[in-house]
């Protein structure tokens, strides 16, 4: 139980175009998911908090213009990298907590590859 | 403001040796406690959790960590490590009034024949 799975598992794009990346949960509802970013050799970053119906909240320094959130139903959150230029090449991991659960614990998809060209 | 520290940027450590994983964090409170593994272009998957009661917390995989509140510490053990057992190793701390992670910058390690 408690899968998370994102698509697609990589991407490259070509500078100054949009991506989309999917976060879903499979086999429960997740009415807040996270977006982390991840840069080589290095931890994680938390870019934003995805609430289901209502706006995401972004952390300090996080460009929500450019990294637009959307977490429309319980069990799907799409992260879009607009504009894309080759900076925002990363590996990008969303998590998701289960609605049905008090634990704070956070169950990780498999993470996305973006290269931007 | 809350953080996490892993001292231990890389370990190395020869399969069947013990594995100690330090991580130390700064929070008021009693934080909830994770440790994470990752292997290579892999997301995270959860070793093993504390949120309350017995210190000694047993994970998956044959992990166990001891939360220290006089230390603050929280460190990853494994008795006798398995090759399998090369990859990144994070340690979190989820704040007991928010449910964000934060993540220490991790533990690379490497296991030689």
């Amino acid at each position: 139980g408690a899968v998370v799975s994102q698509h697609p598992s990589r991407v490259i794009c070509k500078s100054g175009t949009s991506v989309k990346i999917e976060c879903r949960s499979l086999d429960f509802q997740a009415t807040t998911m996270f977006w982390y970013r991840q840069f080589p050799k290095q931890s994680l970053m938390l870019m934003a908090t995805s609430n289901e119906g209502s706006k995401a909240t972004y952390e300090q320094g996080v460009e929500k213009d450019k990294f637009l959130i959307n977490h429309a139903s319980l069990t799907l959150s799409t992260l879009t990298v607009t504009s894309a230029h080759p900076e925002d090449s990363s590996f990008y991991i969303c998590s998701a907590r289960d609605h049905g659960q008090t634990s704070y614990e956070q169950y990780f998809g498999p993470g996305t590859r973006l290269t931007v060209t | 403001a809350q953080s996490v520290t892993q001292p231990d940027i890389h370990i190395t450590v020869s399969e069947g040796a013990s594995l100690e994983l330090r991580c130390n964090y700064s929070y008021g409170a009693t934080p909830y406690l994770f440790w994470y593994v990752q292997s290579p272009g892999q997301g995270l998957q959860l070793l093993l959790k504390y949120f309350s009661g017995d210190t000694l917390v047993q994970g998956i995989k044959g992990f166990e960590a001891e939360f220290k509140r006089s230390q603050s510490s929280f460190n990853l053990r494994k008795p006798s490590v398995h090759w399998s057992d090369a990859a990144e190793y994070f340690c979190a701390v989820a704040p007991s009034n928010d449910y964000k992670l934060i993540f220490g910058a991790g533990t690379t390690v490497t296991v030689r024949a």
